[in-house]
């Protein structure tokens, strides 16, 4: 079974810190995504990865970076949080090259910024 | 541009009979691939069936079908034998080559499974 984890559930943070949140997927997936949920709004795509050291931006990536130094790591930071950052971020992961992948997903962090 | 309409923000269904929940897509491409996830209140993302644009058969997964209706760019997921586990919400999505294979999601419909 295709396994993604991510580093914690629930996350508290204070306006301006700095913030990582870490995904791990153990199925040797080249690509790997970062995503945020929001009421009204669905899943927006920050980040993704097509390979180590590579990423590009998605949608919605203001406010965010990502780094990806080794392939079943993928790490999305938050330089200075902000309280419109509080939301569900969830990281995905497929296999790469042409035609359709599954993305599978981690159960989410749910990260509210004070 | 692709793009996923659900079109039921809400559906109730009773314990052990089917339903069925909707999904219209829209793309220029040829080549596609449609899916649809699972999303229980505890927040992850569960991959639940696949269908390819040039699959002949309706996918099937156990209690879960996928009724794809090409002409009318439809895919419709079909659960048989609901469960009080099936309350969740259901997300259909869509990947194309010319699109990088990212994910486009619909907004999602909310089912809940009555006793």
């Amino acid at each position: 079974d295709v396994k993604v984890t991510q580093s914690s559930r629930y996350l508290v943070k204070r306006t301006g810190e700095k913030v990582f949140l870490e995904c791990v997927q153990d199925m040797d997936h080249e690509n790997m995504f970062w995503y945020r949920q929001d009421p009204g709004l669905g899943l927006r795509l920050i980040y993704f990865s097509y390979d180590v050291k590579m990423k590009e931006k998605g949608d919605i990536p203001e406010g965010y970076s990502v780094s990806r130094e080794k392939k079943e790591r993928f790490s999305l930071i938050l330089e200075s949080a902000s309280t419109n950052q509080t939301s569900m971020y969830l990281c995905a992961s497929s296999l790469g090259g042409q035609g359709a992948s599954t993305q599978y997903f981690g159960p989410g962090t749910r990260l509210t910024v004070l | 541009a692709q793009k996923i309409t659900q079109t039921q923000p809400g559906m109730f269904v009773q314990e052990k009979e089917a339903v069925t929940l909707d999904c219209t897509y829209d793309t220029s491409d040829q080549s596609y691939g449609l899916f649809w996830y699972k999303q229980p209140s505890s927040g992850e993302m569960i991959f639940l069936i696949y269908q390819g644009s040039y699959d002949e058969q309706n996918a099937t997964e156990g209690r879960y079908s996928l009724n794809f209706q090409k002409a009318r760019k439809s895919a419709n997921l079909v659960i048989s034998a609901s469960q009080l586990g099936d309350s969740a919400m259901y997300f259909c999505a869509m990947s194309t080559n010319n699109a990088g294979n990212m994910l486009t999601f619909g907004g999602g419909t909310r089912l809940m499974v009555k006793p």
